[in-house]
């Protein structure tokens, strides 16, 4: 089974803190992403890599940064955080280069005070 | 401008009925479509897919429709089940994306009564 695992399902910081939101996969997949899912919003898309060292902005970047080092972790940064950046965080990893699906990790609810 | 959309924020079934779940889509080079079912603090789960060269995909008790004259794909849960009460996702692909990035609709809540 693919397995994509993040590192917290909970977290609450404090406005202007950094926070990482670390996320890993077990399928040697390509692609990964980080969506948040905000009621009445559905699942918006924050940013995606296709490679190591590789990253894109998608729909909703602003207040966000990523990195992904090793093929496996893919990792999302809050450089300050606010309040409207609390939210439900979903990381996705792929297989590149063909149509399939993606898998979730089990989500992490970040709220920040 | 939303690419996706599921214009039925919430749907309401008896136990045993059928659940049509639909979704609409306005880029023309989508070419994959999937559906995802999600429990509260819980991640998405893949639930089922549907190429643009199909119509039609069945598996168990969920069959997706694909009109794509129409830019509209639905989800026919046939019996519904208390547990398939979720959050029901419906996500597309472009055609020839080299990144495979999903675009999500909104989503609809199934509420499935006893």
């Amino acid at each position: 089974d693919v397995k994509v695992t993040q590192s917290s399902r909970y977290l609450v910081k404090r406005t202007g803190e950094k926070v990482f939101l670390e996320c890993v996969q077990d399928m040697d997949h390509e692609n990964m992403f980080w969506y948040r899912q905000d009621p009445g919003l559905g699942l918006r898309l924050i940013y995606f890599s296709y490679d190591v060292k590789m990253k894109e902005k998608g729909d909703i970047p602003e207040g966000y940064s990523v990195s992904r080092e090793k093929k496996e972790r893919f990792s999302l940064i809050l450089e300050s955080a606010s309040t409207n950046q609390t939210s439900m965080y979903l990381c996705a990893s792929s297989l590149g280069q063909v149509n399939t699906e993606a898998f979730f990790g089990q989500g992490t609810r970040l709220t920040v005070v | 401008d939303q690419q996706v959309k599921q214009n039925s924020p919430s749907l309401s079934v008896q136990e045993g009925r059928i659940s049509i779940l639909n979704c609409d889509y306005t880029n023309s080079m989508f070419d994959y479509f999937l559906w995802y079912k999600k429990y509260p603090a819980e991640g998405p789960t893949f639930l089922i897919s549907i190429s643009s060269i199909k119509d039609k995909n069945e598996d168990g008790r969920f069959t997706v429709f694909l009109n794509k004259s129409a830019k509209h794909l639905s989800l026919h849960i046939v019996p519904s089940q208390p547990g398939d009460s979720a959050v029901y996702f419906c996500a597309a692909n472009v055609l020839g994306g080299s990144n495979y990035k999903l675009t999500f609709g909104k989503g609809t809540l199934l509420t499935v009564n006893p």
